[in-house]
């Protein structure tokens, strides 16, 4: 049972606009940023979101962060194959331990 | 471009100790703090605490008992040692460069808890 919630899946078809959520509480997204990471099939997560809405370079704009209240967004536009992986949200929690979500496993159609 | 590179047993007995060492290459281990990050397999990721090239950690709750992280910084190399291991410790174990987000992360490797 993960601290973060996530949808366990996500589809969209090629040039279509897709979200995954991610709700946690007061004890993390509240009160401190949230992260987001993708994780191509047998591969190292890799860094996509920081700070709630800040891309590491390198990063396409077409991925896009944002938050309110206890619960975070991550948005895809103009999805591409390439995009299909799993993605994780992580914050900062108050029980001083990183927590993730479950994990979204986005399909693209 | 900073490199990180996992090394050590693939495979443990219960109730023994898991021992893992990262390399970092490409960029000095002072002034950043690394993490331990571990994903069971088909399942989600797990922090398991981060260490600053000073010395100072801060451990998962869950796993403070049975944990230590220390670093080397004349190898430039930190180190996860996890004792009284069970089946439930087998995961991909990742290193990784931060310590509330990880920005460079090695590619991993797999410790299988079995005798």
């Amino acid at each position: 049972q993960s601290v973060l919630t996530q949808p366990p899946s996500a589809s969209g078809t090629p040039g279509q606009r897709v979200t995954i959520s991610c709700s946690g509480s007061s004890s993390n997204i509240g009160t401190d940023y949230v992260y987001w990471y993708q994780q191509l099939p047998g591969t190292a997560p890799k860094l996509l979101i920081y700070r709630n809405n800040q891309r590491p370079s390198g990063v396409p704009d077409r991925f896009s962060g944002s938050k309110s209240g206890t619960s975070a967004s991550l948005a895809i536009s103009g999805l591409r194959s390439e995009d299909e992986a799993d993605y994780y949200c992580a914050a900062w929690d108050d029980s001083l331990r990183e927590v993730f979500g479950g994990g979204t496993k986005l399909t693209v159609l | 471009q900073v490199q990180l590179q996992e090394s050590g047993p693939g495979l443990v007995k219960p109730s023994e100790t898991l021992s893992l060492t990262c390399t970092v290459s490409g960029g000095s281990i002072s002034s950043y703090f690394w993490s331990w990050i571990r994903q069971p397999p088909g399942k989600g990721l797990e922090w398991i605490g981060y260490i600053y090239y000073s010395g100072s950690t801060n451990y998962n709750p869950s796993l403070k008992s049975r944990l230590t992280i220390s670093v080397d910084t004349s190898k430039n190399q930190f180190s996860l040692k996890l004792s009284s291991v069970t089946a439930a410790d087998t995961a991909v174990y990742y290193c990784a460069r931060g310590e509330y987000y990880f920005e460079y992360w090695g590619q991993g490797t797999l410790v299988t808890v079995s005798s």
